[in-house]
């Protein structure tokens, strides 16, 4: 069973506002993950971290960044909220460790809305 | 470039009975992974079933089997005695083997899954 959280599960925020999408998994994994999600669509991944001080971009072009300080902590950022970034944000984990398979897990996801 | 394919949009099946969705993937590596995860309209991503290119036997887990068919390229997810918890939409996804190994998963266009009382 996956213990991977965000917060908060729904935001409707006003343009121009800076905000933060919270994950945090507790399994100790290495490797995080964001992506981005319409509605009814595929995932794309937007940003990705092997460890601590380890981040990517992933193959969406996105204006949110990520930091990771700490390995159970995975934070998404948005300095200034557009329309255009409304979308689900979902974060998964996965551990190295399992080498061949290496399972993504995923939380449950932020709704975004920006009006 | 690494692809999957989904070609079912909707489909419907009845209670009980078993139904299959289809997933198609394109790569030049001799080495990958195939994953599904259904997606309920909660909006979470919840693990399924796993197949890796040099798994010889299919993939079970539970009322989930995946057709493996490795010449054409095709990863089935066969659902079988459905129930209306399985309402959802479902993704096949394969992890990008590319270069940095970095686990990434590129994902198909999903699939709606109706199961009819």
């Amino acid at each position: 069973e996956a213990d991977i959280y965000q917060t908060p599960r729904y935001l409707v925020i006003g343009t121009g506002k800076k905000i933060t999408l919270e994950c945090s998994q507790t399994m100790g994994h290495d490797k995080m993950y964001w992506y981005q999600q319409d509605p009814g669509m595929e995932l794309h991944l937007i940003h990705y971290s092997y460890g601590v001080n380890s981040t990517e971009k992933g193959d969406l072009s996105s204006e949110s960044t990520v930091s990771r300080i700490r390995t159970e902590h995975f934070p998404l950022t948005l300095e200034s909220a557009r329309p255009s970034h409304t979308s689900q944000y979902l974060c998964a984990s996965s551990d190295v460790r399992q080498m061949y398979q290496e399972t993504q897990y995923f939380g449950p996801g932020t709704r975004l809305l920006v009006l | 470039a690494q692809k999957i394919t989904q070609t079912q949009p909707g489909m419907f099946v009845q209670e009980k009975e078993a139904v299959t969705l289809d997933c198609t993937y394109d790569t030049s590596d001799p080495s990958y992974g195939l994953f599904w995860y259904k997606q309920p309209s909660s909006g979470e991503m919840i693990f399924l079933i796993y197949q890796g290119s040099y798994d010889q036997q299919n993939a079970t887990e539970g009322r989930y089997s995946l057709n493996f068919q490795k010449a054409r390229k095709s990863a089935n997810l066969v659902i079988s005695a459905s129930q209306l918890g399985d309402s959802a939409m479902y993704f096949c996804a394969m992890r990008d083997s590319g270069s940095s190994n970095t686990g990434k998963l590129i994902f198909g266009q999903g699939t709606t899954l109706q199961v009819k009382p």
